[in-house]
């Protein structure tokens, strides 16, 4: 059975702390990895991952997908209360079936 | 642009009623997924489609039906509303090759009751 997992779950930090978030999968036939950010309605896009060990960056966000391991992690540093929000990863396989983790949700205290 | 439409953005049902929640894009994507988001979890695969008169079950198909009959439709429907049906429902397109991207609807808050 294909799965996304995320981890952790629940995150609380400060302002001003690097936070990582993680994303393992088992799929079959993978395409890409996406990360989204989602706050009170949809998810919008952060990142698309294809290829292992290059880094992808947005300001104070990056991404890089290691496709021996299977997981890719998301970073964000110099946190700030903006950056609160659900985040999510998600796989694309073969015939674009596009499976979603359950998400982690990050809370950023000021 | 519009991107992906979906209609209604609320909706209460009685239990025992039928619904369709309506997903239209006008960016000519093959490619058409429903999810449903229950509170504080991630988005569940419903149903998806890879192109018009296609479509395939997701993770948690029960108790909904889809059809493709054009490439810019995607309608989700319920038969008989059951409370565990009370979600929201997200309708996501994907152009397809290397443009991987789900473009998303806003999203239709659903409760059964």
């Amino acid at each position: 059975e294909d799965k996304v997992v995320q981890s952790p779950l629940s995150l609380v930090v400060h302002e001003g702390d690097t936070v990582t978030l993680n994303c393992s999968y088992e799929v079959t036939n993978f395409r890409s990895l996406l990360w989204y950010k989602q706050e009170k309605k949809a998810p919008t896009f952060l990142f698309m991952l294809t290829s292992s060990g290059i880094e992808k960056k947005s300001g104070r966000l990056s991404s890089i997908l290691d496709k021996k391991e299977l997981f890719s992690i998301l970073n964000i540093t110099a946190t700030q209360t903006g950056d609160s929000a659900v985040y999510l990863c998600a796989v694309a396989q073969g015939a674009q079936k596009l499976v979603f983790g359950q998400g982690t949700r990050l809370t950023i205290n000021p | 642009n519009a991107g992906v439409t979906q209609t209604p953005k609320f909706r209460i049902l009685k239990i025992g009623q039928s619904m369709t929640l309506q997903c239209t894009q006008d960016m000519n994507h093959n490619y058409m997924y429903w999810y449903r988001q229950d509170p504080g979890m991630g988005l569940k695969l419903i149903y998806y489609s890879v192109g018009a008169g296609i479509t395939d079950k997701g993770e948690v198909p029960n108790g909904y039906n889809v059809s493709r009959s054009t490439t810019e439709d995607f309608p989700l429907r319920l038969e008989l509303a059951a409370p565990s049906q009370t979600s929201v429902y997200f309708c996501a397109s994907i152009g397809g090759g290397l443009h991987t991207e789900a473009f998303f609807g806003q999203g239709t808050r659903l409760t059964v009751v």
